[in-house]
């Protein structure tokens, strides 16, 4: 257990429809990074908040947004959702907000139908 | 452009035996690098790190070896155990950069 708490596990919707996904980091850490993993491939980087600031951003769609909250817990949105969009979303934190020794959450299964 | 390339999408060994994988990278940006290892239905485990200052970095079973000439990565687990078997993803990052950026995945098959 890694300590990174994420939900739903899994999440069925149709296309055009919004979801949020939501994401609890380790005691302690103050960043969190969501990655998109689609059917065998690697992660990609989305974005990433360090103390409710956005800090760094990767190929993250307009059509997708997060924040990060006072708590630390951060929420991803998904909006009008295409087929392609069906993958497993994982956040992570860590304490620096470097990169680095990312831990991990179970990652939330997301299918559009 | 794969930044963080893993050729083999598999690899299969016995017990007892190593077990190496490996990672071509092609950004000399990149200053620290790292392996994770990923079970199915769980979020991916960091395994181990070095830094661009090091050649060789090694945690009990796991060592990671580093020839930056080459701009390739390698993991070795020796002895390779069947609980060994996962997908294993080398990362890397770049000192301008907070992100990490994932190869594709290797997926270890440790027989018994």
């Amino acid at each position: 257990d890694s300590g990174v708490t994420q939900t739903p596990k899994h999440l069925i919707t149709a296309t055009g429809q919004r979801v949020t996904l939501r994401c609890s980091p380790r005691s302690g850490d103050l960043s969190v990074y969501w990655y998109q993993q689609s059917l065998d491939q690697g992660l990609q980087f989305l974005i990433q908040y360090y103390n409710g600031e956005e800090r760094a951003k990767g190929n993250i769609l307009e059509r997708f947004s997060a924040q990060q909250f006072p708590d630390l817990h951060s929420e991803l949105n998904l909006s009008s959702l295409e087929l392609g969009d069906s993958a497993l979303y994982f956040c992570a934190s860590d304490v620096t907000g470097t990169g680095s020794e990312q831990y991990f959450g179970p990652g939330t299964r997301l299918t559009v139908t | 452009d794969q930044q963080v390339k893993q050729n083999s999408p598999s690899l299969s060994v016995q017990e007892g035996r190593i077990s190496i994988l490996n990672c071509d990278y092609t950004n000399s940006m990149f200053d620290y690098f790292l392996w994770y290892k990923k079970y199915p239905a769980e979020g991916p485990t960091f395994l181990i790190s070095i830094s661009s200052i090091k050649d060789k970095n090694e945690d009990g079973r796991f060592t990671v070896f580093l020839n930056k000439s080459a701009k390739h990565l390698s993991l070795h687990i020796v002895p390779s155990q069947p609980g060994d078997s996962a997908v294993y993803f080398c990362a890397a990052r770049a000192d301008s950069s907070y992100k990490l950026i994932f190869g594709s995945g290797t997926r270890l098959l440790v027989r018994p």
